[in-house]
């Protein structure tokens, strides 16, 4: 089975700029998060989508915003780019039977460095 | 304010050694951890999880332990080898939530 797939893997930008990155689950797995992840703040959580629909936000900014596909492949988009955007973007996919503990597998995640 | 904890930065060890790594949490509404390994540009990959009604879990040369007085927990690798060099991370997640929450990691290296 194929994993969490993100692309692109690397994106430079620049202040002021919008960036959109893509996520595809694993088969199967119907629920997509995203995290971001910096030096000074480690691994936060900025979203999650399931069925097409948000259902839980972190303590972000507006200009983190994000979607899913009825395929469950997800996007995330950050619009007018700031230099602390800079940072390691991660996707993770479970499956989702309700009320139940599952664990999220990640993709590699998209470096985004804004100049 | 963090509310999941690993206070070392970094640990070294001797391969064939017990490596331990440590977490500590503040919310008591947590209820289920995790630990993930992270090596550089990859993404994290589960390791081992733990439910808050366990005080232990093992899984091969993996075992985290749970001390929910201490709001602790641990993670013990025996014996280490050095293909387990890399950042590892502790995560929670509060009752009726998927969101999860993570420690700043810590570095570990085994030497040769």
């Amino acid at each position: 089975k194929a994993g969490v797939t993100q692309t692109p893997r690397y994106l430079i930008k620049t202040r002021g700029q919008q960036v959109t990155l893509s996520c595809s689950p694993i088969s199967g797995h119907r629920s997509v998060s995203w995290y971001q992840q910096t030096p000074g703040q480690g691994l936060q959580f900025l979203f999650e989508y399931f069925s097409e629909t948000q259902r839980n936000k972190g303590n972000f900014p507006g200009r983190f915003s994000g979607r899913q596909f009825s395929n469950s492949r997800s996007e995330m988009n950050v619009s007018t780019l700031e230099l602390g955007d800079s940072a390691l973007y991660l996707c993770a996919s479970r499956t989702v039977p309700r009320g139940s503990k599952n664990i999220q597998y990640f993709g590699a995640g998209t470096r985004l460095s804004v100049l | 304010d963090q509310q999941v904890k690993q206070n070392s930065p970094s640990l070294s060890v001797q391969e064939g050694r017990i490596s331990i790594l440590n977490c500590d949490y503040t919310n008591s509404m947590f209820d289920y951890f995790l630990w993930y390994k992270k090596y550089p540009a990859e993404g994290p990959t589960f390791l081992i999880s733990i439910s808050s009604i366990k005080d232990k879990n093992e899984d091969g040369r993996f075992t985290v332990f749970l001390n929910k007085s201490a709001k602790h927990l641990s993670l013990h690798i025996v014996p280490s080898q050095p293909g387990d060099s890399a950042v590892y991370f502790c995560a929670a997640l509060e009752r009726g939530s998927e969101k999860l929450v993570f420690g700043k990691g810590t570095k570990l290296t085994v030497n040769p």
